[in-house]
């Protein structure tokens, strides 16, 4: 199976300040079409899923344009370019080239 | 608005069954692959199973192998997980998601005596 790992797990972040969540994958997630399906999901306390990020860099529907993701292979960055009250959560980088698909341990972000 | 809505969470006794259904609307339900994803209380997420527009695929993580079976109605717009033989590390919060873009609120299983 492919092992997603996130650094950091825990992330204090004051209001008005970047913030940016590393995820790395044991192998490539790359696919045989040429795209890597890796996303980023956000789990607000007591909510379900929300996906952020599909294919690395590509925002989802609705989601603000302070977030951004990058990378490529196994490395990949998600950032939030100010961090605003409504951000506090989990965040999950996924990857659904390989099965099973497979999800980060998430990043417990915070407000100081 | 893409909505998915689970049912059929409950109380089980090891070793006991549960049906979980996801009613799905405002997409074309039939063309989109679909998938069942759990998390235990207080855990992260697991991908649980998939299963292609027409179940003719369908993948399981290896946990669950041999005791869960997820199939769809697409005449219904319906998403189930039949569970089977079930384990006190099965209980967990079930979503249903579509194609890992969005996902519903969820219904509860606990497996417990």
């Amino acid at each position: 199976d492919v092992v997603m790992t996130q650094s950091p797990l825990s992330l204090p972040v004051t209001l008005g300040q970047p913030a940016s969540i590393s995820c790395r994958s044991s192998q490539s997630l790359v696919y045989s079409d040429g795209n890597t399906y890796l996303n980023w999901l956000q789990q607000r306390p007591g909510q379900s899923p929300r996906r952020l990020i599909y294919k690395v860099s590509n925002r989802g529907s609705g989601v603000p344009d302070r977030f951004s993701g990058s990378g490529s292979g196994t490395d990949f960055t998600l950032k939030i370019s100010r961090v605003e009250a409504e951000d506090v959560g989990v965040y999950y980088c996924m990857q659904h080239t390989h099965w099973p698909h497979t999800f980060g341990p998430g990043t417990k972000l915070e407000i100081k | 608005e893409v909505q998915l809505v689970e049912s059929g969470g409950g109380l089980v006794q090891p070793g006991g069954s549960l049906r979980l259904s996801c009613v799905a609307s405002g997409f074309t339900f039939s063309s989109y692959w679909m998938n069942w994803v759990r998390q235990a209380p207080g855990k992260g997420l697991e991908w649980v199973a998939n299963i292609n527009e027409d179940g003719s695929a369908k993948y399981y993580v290896d946990s669950v192998k041999g005791r869960f079976t997820i199939s769809r109605d697409n005449a219904k717009n319906s998403l189930f997980l039949q569970m089977n033989s079930l384990r006190a590390e099965d209980t967990a919060m079930y979503y249903c998601g579509r194609s890992g873009d969005y996902w519903g609120q969820g219904t509860l299983v606990t497996v417990s005596s």
